[in-house]
């Protein structure tokens, strides 16, 4: 594909449930990242890896979150517990190398409403 | 938390107006990035200058840093109504590989 791709475009669920987002990054991008936007925010960090190993977890808001890589590409979040505030767009990005030189190219986002 | 402060908020001009943004940022960057975002939903790069770099061209966009006010701006000439959009500046510090945003500017170019 040419872009990062998330799926699904969009999910509703209930409060207490449990959700899985994914992202398929550019294929040959060894950075994965994940980040969430509120309404009316700009995107907050939450999670990075390189390779299939997380990096950097320090975004994650608590351990209901979690998020795995584990062939090194495709890239899945999971929240456990949904509670009302995790509702935002989820976006993912992907680099061709890990650092800020190199240019995060984003995904259309996952809308996460948690009713 | 949110590292950079866009100014102003909202912007609304003309279509062939140039439109000009600015974002002030808190701490030590490495580079700073602008992005554009349509709809609410994903980001496309548009631009990166790097801490050593004070201006930064790519065609119509126009990036200048100055790192000792720690501030950014973006100014978009000969504005089109296909660049109503919202504009955010992300920064990335030494050491670290993810990017902190600000709240971004929400342009809009009347046709």
């Amino acid at each position: 594909g040419a872009g990062v791709s998330q799926t699904p475009s969009n999910k509703v669920t209930e409060k207490g449930k449990y959700v899985e987002l994914r992202c398929d990054p550019i294929s040959g991008h060894t950075a994965l990242y994940w980040y969430r936007q509120s309404l009316g925010q700009g995107p907050e960090f939450l999670i990075y890896f390189q390779g299939t190993g997380a990096a950097d977890d320090s975004g994650l808001p608590n351990d209901r979150f979690f998020a795995v890589r584990p062939e090194g590409s495709v890239s899945t979040l999971k929240i456990q517990r949904t509670e009302r505030g995790d509702s935002a767009v989820y976006l993912c990005a992907s680099s061709l190398i890990a650092g800020g030189m190199d240019t995060q190219y984003f995904g259309p986002g996952t809308r996460l409403t948690v009713l | 938390s949110q590292q950079g402060e866009e100014d102003p908020q909202a912007l609304s001009i003309q279509e062939g107006e140039n439109a000009t943004m600015n974002c002030s940022y808190k701490t030590s960057i490495n580079n700073l990035q602008w992005y554009r975002q349509n709809s609410g939903r994903g980001l496309v790069h548009l631009i990166l200058i790097r801490s050593n770099e004070r201006e930064k061209h790519s065609g119509r966009l126009r990036v200048t840093l100055d790192t000792s006010k720690k501030s950014s701006s973006l100014l978009i000439t000969a504005s089109r109504a296909a660049d109503t959009a919202s504009y955010f500046c992300a920064t990335d510090k030494a050491g670290s590989y993810q990017l902190t945003f600000g709240k971004g500017t929400k342009l809009s170019v009347i046709p």
